[in-house]
């Protein structure tokens, strides 16, 4: 069984303190890993798919890096706009999406 | 471009009333569709997935039943709520492509805005 566990549970950071986001994984065969970002209320926004260790992908302040066992969601010089919870979620070769519980971050100005 | 809509965004419910929500996608053809559950303090929880009208496959034994009627809608019922069904509910969609061993979809999935469930 597919199993994705994220860290922290919770972040705080102050505006302009870089730092990042942790999800490991153990699949079977991973085919795809996938990071959104989830507003209270609303419904996961899509921010990047990672399909094989060592690739990166950046959008803005946000950089996703992958190994063969985890990923970092790594925000650098945050703003309190960034302040949500990060979600990861990882295909295998015999699965649907698993998700993690997600890391709520908090951006304080 | 294209746009999911939920409805309705909120809802309250007796125990053993009976459930409807609706999701549709604009702006796309014989999309892959999908409805999750998110309780609190819990990841999202896979209920059903439909790659095509009429068909559905379930994720987990429950008292839900989701159907798709036409290409874009989805919909998810219930005949009897119970308490434990309280939680938001997420249509999501995507473009259908890669699939699994088992067949499973495995593309970028999208989600809509929500339906907040509350069993009272």
């Amino acid at each position: 069984e597919d199993q994705v566990t994220q860290s922290p549970e919770a972040l705080r950071l102050q505006e302009g303190e870089s730092s990042s986001l942790n999800c490991s994984y153990t699949v079977s065969g991973l085919r795809g890993l996938f990071w959104y970002r989830q507003d209270p209320g609303k419904g996961p926004e899509f921010l990047f798919t990672l399909y094989s260790a060592g690739e990166e992908k950046e959008k803005e302040r946000l950089k996703a890096t992958l190994t063969k066992k985890e990923s970092f969601l790594h925000i650098t010089a945050p703003k309190p706009e960034d302040s949500a919870t990060y979600l990861c979620a990882v295909f295998s070769g015999y699965s649907t999406l698993t998700f993690g519980k997600g890391t709520m971050l908090l951006v304080s100005p | 471009s294209q746009t999911i809509h939920q409805w309705p965004a909120t809802l309250v419910q007796p125990v053993g009333s009976p459930l409807s929500l609706e999701c549709t996608v604009e702006g796309t053809s014989n999309p892959n569709l999908y409805w999750y559950r998110q309780a609190a303090g819990r990841g999202l929880q896979l209920l059903f997935y439909s790659v095509g009208i009429g068909q559905i496959s379930s994720e987990v034994p429950q008292n839900l039943s989701a159907s798709r009627p036409q290409d874009r809608q989805f919909i998810l019922s219930s005949k009897k709520l119970l308490l434990s069904d309280s939680g938001f509910y997420l249509c999501a969609w995507s473009v259908p492509g890669l699939t699994g061993t088992w067949g499973a979809p495995q593309e970028t999935q999208y989600f809509g805005p929500g339906t907040r469930l509350l069993v009272l």
